[in-house]
């Protein structure tokens, strides 16, 4: 099955600087990838997808990237703000009904 | 804005009694799925469900599990025999026609 490897999985940023995670995945049949912002005692919230036949979304200050031949993608968040601290995963899917997430990133944005 | 509901948002149970998680979807949406967040380690799939029936479903859903949509509104998931193993977060999703799912609050299941 699928395999969802994200990095790293702490990240501290001084606020208005900018925050990259990475995943990689290993199923090539893989179309769909989101992610997703938990804050604490909440659900996973979606911010950002993308589909397979795109390379790069871009939504007020974020950002995702694809690279399909190499198995990676990408979240960008520019002019970091104390509210975009929380755990941030990422996931991949064929099928868009089971997703395979990633492990997770604890962004933490120093004001 | 439309959300997905779960309850209760905490339970505590014995180890080898039977509990019903419950969620309640958004009202369009046609897919719904479970999934466990165990503490400290990804979110897993357990299953999805459209039309009535499972479409998909991960190893982690043995014949311990079992879902249901008993109403027009309601999705539970059973699990019959609890093991310490169980204890986890679980949370409901749904989804609509496109891929976006929309995930609720979570219950957090202690199994003792």
């Amino acid at each position: 099955g699928e395999n969802v490897e994200q990095h790293p999985s702490t990240l501290s940023v001084q606020e208005g600087d900018s925050a990259v995670i990475k995943c990689t995945y290993s199923d090539s049949a893989s179309n769909y990838f989101p992610w997703y912002k938990q804050e604490l005692g909440k659900g996973p919230q979606l911010i950002i997808d993308i589909r397979s036949n795109v390379g790069e979304k871009k939504d007020q200050r974020i950002a995702v990237t694809l690279n399909k031949t190499a198995k990676h993608f990408s979240l960008h968040i520019t002019e970091t703000q104390p509210e975009d601290s929380a755990v941030y995963f990422c996931a991949a899917s064929k099928t868009g009904n089971q997703f395979y997430f990633g492990t997770g990133t604890s962004l933490t944005v120093i004001p | 804005e439309p959300e997905v509901t779960q309850t209760p948002s905490h339970q505590v149970t014995q180890m080898g009694q039977e509990v019903i998680l419950r969620c309640v979807p958004i009202s369009n949406h046609l897919y719904f799925y479970w999934y466990r967040q165990i503490l400290g380690q990804k979110v897993e799939f357990l299953v999805s469900f459209y039309n009535n029936e499972i479409s998909e479903k991960s190893e982690i859903f043995d014949d311990q599990f079992s879902v249901e949509r008993p109403d027009g509104s309601n999705f539970t998931l059973k699990i019959r025999s609890t093991k310490l193993e169980d204890s986890a977060m679980y949370f409901c999703a749904s989804r609509g026609d496109t891929y976006e799912q929309f995930f609720g609050p979570g219950t957090r299941l202690t199994v003792l």
